[in-house]
């Protein structure tokens, strides 16, 4: 078991342009997280998957961002005309829910972002 | 809505010291409460949890309690290493409307230990 990876582990992009990262969890956990984490805060939750469905979105994430869980394998979180603003560190973390409380959460080492 | 509330670092000690880093929380329903770790230049790491009332978390030579009649989770350790230097930060995890256990993150503490 290798843990939750994400790729790329650092983006500089321009502002306007789209970038997507990835995240593939440990295998065979079920649920998938994405947060982001800004200088010197705890990360946010954005979004989470269990399976291949999408069940709930944070109102953090505007119309720019977008997420699948293809197969309810890896993820993708896709962000269009990026700006400023979302520089940041995006998280990844996935967990094995077996339908009680007793769920922890395993996190990426994360792909930092910059916007130029 | 939930919310945890960390007390601000950095906190600087020297090694062998005692650790106490605060934290309280809010929450509507029955929060897990975790303590995760974050090493410059590398993800978070789970360090401990507890799952309800009473319950000690512990790992590392680390513990927390989780006390519901002052909403806190405060961490301690007896005696830290240089090893130790990181930022840690307290989370709860409630139910969403997804059905989803999100985490709520407080700000974060840095804890240096110096020789």
């Amino acid at each position: 078991d290798t843990g939750v990876s994400q790729d790329p582990r650092h983006k500089i992009t321009k502002r306007g342009q789209n970038v997507t990262f990835r995240c593939d969890p440990i295998s065979e956990h079920n649920r998938l997280y994405w947060y982001r984490q800004t200088l010197g805060q705890g990360p946010e939750f954005l979004t989470y998957f269990q399976n291949e469905a999408q069940l709930e979105k944070s109102r953090l994430l505007s119309d720019r961002f977008s997420a699948e869980r293809p197969k309810g394998s890896f993820s993708t979180l896709e962000i269009q005309r990026t700006e400023q603003g979302d520089s940041a560190m995006y998280l990844c973390a996935s967990s094995a829910f077996t339908g009680t409380f007793q769920e922890t959460q395993y996190f990426g080492p994360g792909t930092r972002l910059l916007v130029l | 809505g939930d919310s945890v509330t960390q007390m601000e670092g950095p906190v600087t000690l020297s090694e062998e010291a005692f650790l106490t880093i605060n934290c309280t929380y809010t929450a509507t329903g029955y929060p897990s409460l975790f303590w995760y770790v974050q090493y410059p230049g590398e993800g978070l790491q789970l360090l401990l949890k507890a799952t309800k009332a009473d319950d000690k978390g512990s790992n590392k030579g680390f513990e927390a309690t989780y006390r519901k009649e002052t909403t806190s989770f405060h961490l301690e350790k007896g005696s830290v290493q240089v090893s130790d230097s990181a930022v840690y930060f307290c989370a709860l995890s409630d139910q969403g409307t997804g059905g989803g256990n999100k985490l709520t993150f407080g700000t974060g503490t840095q804890l240096k230990v110096e020789l």
